[in-house]
Parts: structure tokens; C-alpha cells; sequence
């Protein structure tokens, strides 16, 4: 059965400051997604990573995707406020979608 | 617009009144599916469907039942709602194995 875990489950930044998000895989796929969930809200998918070695940016985050440890990781670079919210990571296991319990996020001024 | 709809926004009901929340998307995507979200869990899959006519099982299906007739719509049935059940259900489409998953805005489900 497939698992996924992120860690940390919980992260308080400084603003300015650097962090990683791991999410660990328990088996074989290629494709694998990042969403945001701000509180009360829904899910807004930010990154797709489809193959070994993908690295995708978009402004302060940047996802990358190594399949062959099974290991994705959601860099923040000089954390703003903004960025506050949760953090999933989803894996696809041929069309059934199995996501990580999430990271809630704080940056503090 | 392109979105994922979903009705109604929040439903409380009683232990065994069946109930249908509906979900639709306007973007002609192939793969849709549902989830519920419940502290702690992350979201969990129910079912998905890769195009009509086609469902398939997730994570946690027990107690659930989808249909896909139309390759618009996607409505999740709970037959016989037990408490267990109160949780947040999103609803989500993509093209098939090639996008991150647009996702409805929620419904929020009590069941006494």
C-alpha cells in the first residue's frame, strides 16, 4: 500500500529564512504534485512533477522530485508572510491520488 | 471561468437520510474524483473516475457510491450517512496524468 509522509507536520520561520519540506513516498511514481491550502479554504495546486530530476520554481518555492529515492522536497527561500498556509504533497499512483498528511506553515515577522 | 463546483457549501443531516452532494467542472477535464479532508489524515481519496462511465475505488470508499454519466458531473451519493462521516469533502478535476488537480470549494458535511 502506498504511503506518503511529510515532515515536518508543523514549521514556524522567521521571515528572511530558509526551510525544506520532505515528503517520502513508499513506492514506485513518477508523478507527484504540490498544493497550498490556506485556512478555511480549498486546495491550489502549485507545482507538477512528472518525471525523474524535475525541478520546478515559482518566486520563493521551489519543488524537486527524485524518484529513485522516492523523495520530493518544497524548498522556501527567504520566507515572507504571505507564504503562510498548509502544504501537501500528493502522489499518483497510476490515478489514485494518495497525499501526505501536510505541513502548516508559519512565517513570523 | 474555469472552476470546480460543488452543492451545497455545507449540509447537516441525520444518521440514514440518504443524500447526494453534486460536483461539476467547466473545463472538459477527464479525471475527477473525491476526497474528504479530516485533521491530521491530509485528504484522503474516495473515488475517481477517468472518464464517463469509468470509477474506481480510493483510499476509503466504504460507504460511498459515485456515478459519472456525463463527463461534466460527478456526484458523490452517501446512501446511509453514518456519523463517521462528518468531515470537509472536496472535489477535484484534471486532464488525465498530466495536471495538478483543480478542486471544488469544499463541502462541509455534519451527520447527527
Amino acid at each position: 500500500e502506498l504511503k506518503v509522509e511529510q515532515n515536518p507536520l508543523f514549521l514556524s520561520m522567521q521571515e528572511g529564512k530558509n526551510y525544506t519540506i520532505y515528503c517520502n513516498y513508499s513506492t514506485t511514481s513518477d508523478r507527484l504534485y504540490w498544493y497550498r491550502q490556506d485556512p478555511g479554504k480549498s486546495l491550489e495546486s502549485l507545482f507538477v512533477l512528472l518525471s525523474n530530476g524535475a525541478v520546478k520554481q515559482e518566486g520563493r518555492l521551489m519543488a524537486s522530485l527524485d524518484t529513485k529515492a522516492r523523495l520530493s522536497t518544497l524548498h522556501i527561500t527567504a520566507a515572507v508572510h504571505d507564504l503562510s498556509a498548509t502544504y501537501f504533497c500528493a502522489v499518483d499512483n497510476n490515478n489514485d491520488m494518495r497525499f501526505g498528511a501536510g505541513t502548516r506553515l508559519t512565517v513570523k515577522p | 471561468e474555469a472552476q470546480v463546483t460543488q452543492n451545497p457549501r455545507y449540509l447537516i443531516t441525520v444518521t440514514g437520510k440518504k443524500l447526494t452532494v453534486t460536483c461539476s467542472q467547466n473545463m472538459n477535464h477527464e479525471y475527477m474524483s473525491w476526497y474528504r479532508q479530516d485533521p491530521g489524515l491530509g485528504l484522503r481519496q474516495i473515488y475517481y473516475s477517468m472518464n464517463v462511465e469509468v470509477t474506481d475505488k480510493g483510499d476509503v470508499p466504504e460507504g460511498y457510491k459515485v456515478s459519472r454519466k456525463e463527463k461534466r458531473n460527478f456526484p458523490l451519493i452517501l446512501e446511509s450517512p453514518s456519523p463517521n462521516q462528518t468531515s470537509l469533502y472536496f472535489c477535484a478535476s484534471s486532464l488525465l496524468g498530466r495536471g495538478g488537480q483543480f478542486f471544488g470549494p469544499g463541502t462541509r458535511l455534519t451527520v447527527l
